[in-house]
């Protein structure tokens, strides 16, 4: 079975732009969540969505959007981006039995704006 | 609200010995899961094992167990036999209601190295 798939990988992009990250789930699994790590706030929970409706909001300002299609594949959407939006966003996933026990994470995505 | 602290910052320990990593949290839900991840240098968090705050017995999970402590609100993960493979950033977290969302909080990580 496939694991969790994140493109792309690095990222490198200008304060001000807009910047889209993909996430695949394993086959079956209807929850994904979003995660944003950094050296100053540790790993701190953006959102989880679970068949296309998002169940689950951290803390963070509306420039941090996300959505989940029909087959489960989730985009996250940062605009307008700060230095402090540098970081490593992880995607995790699970099945809808096991969705507050056991998540499945991605490689990340490592994201640097300059 | 809801947090995870993690007092070690860094732990070392021989191959083939024990070690416990320390956790503690705090919430005023009574209902809340505890869990342990596990991120190597590749940056991949990978779950290792879980609690429920109702669960009686503590959890294990091969070479990992969970030493829970419910009215010291502590959920200290145990290492038996190290390896050098088990070296990486280790970190507790919780998931329990927050301002209406049930959310997860980690906590800032322990780095474990294993020594051959």
């Amino acid at each position: 079975k496939a694991g969790v798939t994140q493109t792309p990988r690095y990222l490198i992009k200008t304060r001000g732009q807009q910047v889209t990250l993909s996430c695949s789930p394993i086959s079956g699994h209807r929850s994904v969540s979003w995660y944003q790590q950094t050296p100053g706030q540790g790993l701190q929970f953006l959102f989880e969505y679970f068949s296309e409706t998002q169940r689950n909001k951290g803390n963070f300002p509306g420039r941090f959007s996300g959505r989940q299609f029909s087959n489960s594949r989730s985009e996250m959407n940062v605009s307008t981006l700060e230095l402090g939006d540098s970081a490593l966003y992880l995607c995790a996933s699970s099945s809808d039995r096991q969705s507050y026990n056991e998540q499945f994470f991605g490689p990340g995505t490592r994201l640097t704006v300059l | 609200a809801q947090k995870i602290t993690q007092t070690q910052p860094g732990m070392f320990v021989q191959e083939k010995e024990a070690v416990t990593l320390d956790c503690t949290y705090d919430t005023s839900d009574p209902s809340y899961g505890l869990f342990w991840y596990k991120q190597p240098s590749s940056g991949e968090m990978i779950f290792l094992i879980y609690q429920g705050s109702y669960d009686q017995q503590n959890a294990t999970e091969g070479r990992y167990s969970l030493n829970f402590q419910k009215a010291r609100k502590s959920a200290n993960l145990v290492i038996s036999a190290s390896q050098l493979g088990d070296s990486a950033m280790y970190f507790c977290a919780m998931r329990g209601v927050t301002g209406g969302s049930y959310i997860p909080t980690f906590g800032r990580g322990t780095s474990l190295i294993v020594h051959p």
